[in-house]
């Protein structure tokens, strides 16, 4: 089993649908999980972050956390084509001090 | 704010030849900084990272190498290239973990062919 694994997709949505993006991690004990957005060829970029069971806003973005079933997910509200890219999840580990563990990331692509 | 450059932004090397890819941080003192290969179509592997001057701990064997000669500095290094080390090799930082949040944030990466 992957510590962090991602449905590789693509996932296809409609212009202005919701996109949702999940992530599910191998160890109970993680403690932080973060979201990357990353365009092709380029580098990735830090969209959210959430430690807290529930759910986390900003803007079109929200983050939900469920430490209870391992699983954490992104959703994208009225998804745009510049939203296509590869979304990559990140899991803070507990004990492994600054490091992270990445999945191999979701593709979204935005259909008009 | 913080700003971290890579370079050189692509390299085109052959097999056998040495290689010296170089990262630096602006605006922070003392990050965490971290080594990254993405093969194409692959995760993110972590290679090395460091938390302080001459701190280095490698996570994978393989024939690369890392050091952190100053604060803002991290150098990946090879002495002879293989063809399995093709790939964008990125470079992170982070501050010093605080609490739960461990945000790393990307260089642009240095994509890496070798022939």
């Amino acid at each position: 089993q992957k510590e962090v694994e991602q449905n590789s997709g693509p996932l296809s949505v409609p212009e202005g649908a919701i996109a949702s993006l999940n992530c599910t991690y191998s160890d109970r004990g993680s403690q932080s999980f973060f979201w990357y957005r990353q365009y092709s060829g380029k580098s990735p970029e830090l969209i959210m972050f959430i430690y807290s069971n529930g759910d986390k806003e900003d803007g079109r973005f929200t983050a939900q956390l469920n430490k209870a079933s391992q699983y954490v997910s992104l959703l994208i509200r009225d998804s745009q084509p510049s939203d296509s890219a590869t979304y990559l999840c990140a899991v803070k580990r507990a004990g492994t001090a600054s490091k992270l563990t990445f999945g191999t990331g979701t593709r979204l692509q935005v259909t008009l | 704010s913080q700003t971290i450059h890579q370079w050189p932004a692509t390299l085109v090397q052959p097999v056998g030849s040495p290689l010296s890819l170089e990262c630096t941080v602006e605006g922070t003192s003392n990050p965490n900084l971290y080594w990254y290969r993405q093969a194409a179509g692959r995760g993110l592997q972590l290679l090395f990272y460091s938390v302080g001057i001459g701190q280095i701990s490698s996570e994978v064997p393989q024939n690369l190498s890392a050091s952190r000669p100053q604060d803002r500095q991290f150098i990946l290094s090879s002495k002879k290239l293989l063809l399995s080390d093709s790939g964008f090799y990125l470079c992170a930082w982070s501050d010093s973990p605080r609490g739960y949040r461990n945000e790393q944030f990307f260089g642009p990466g240095t994509r890496l062919t070798v022939l």
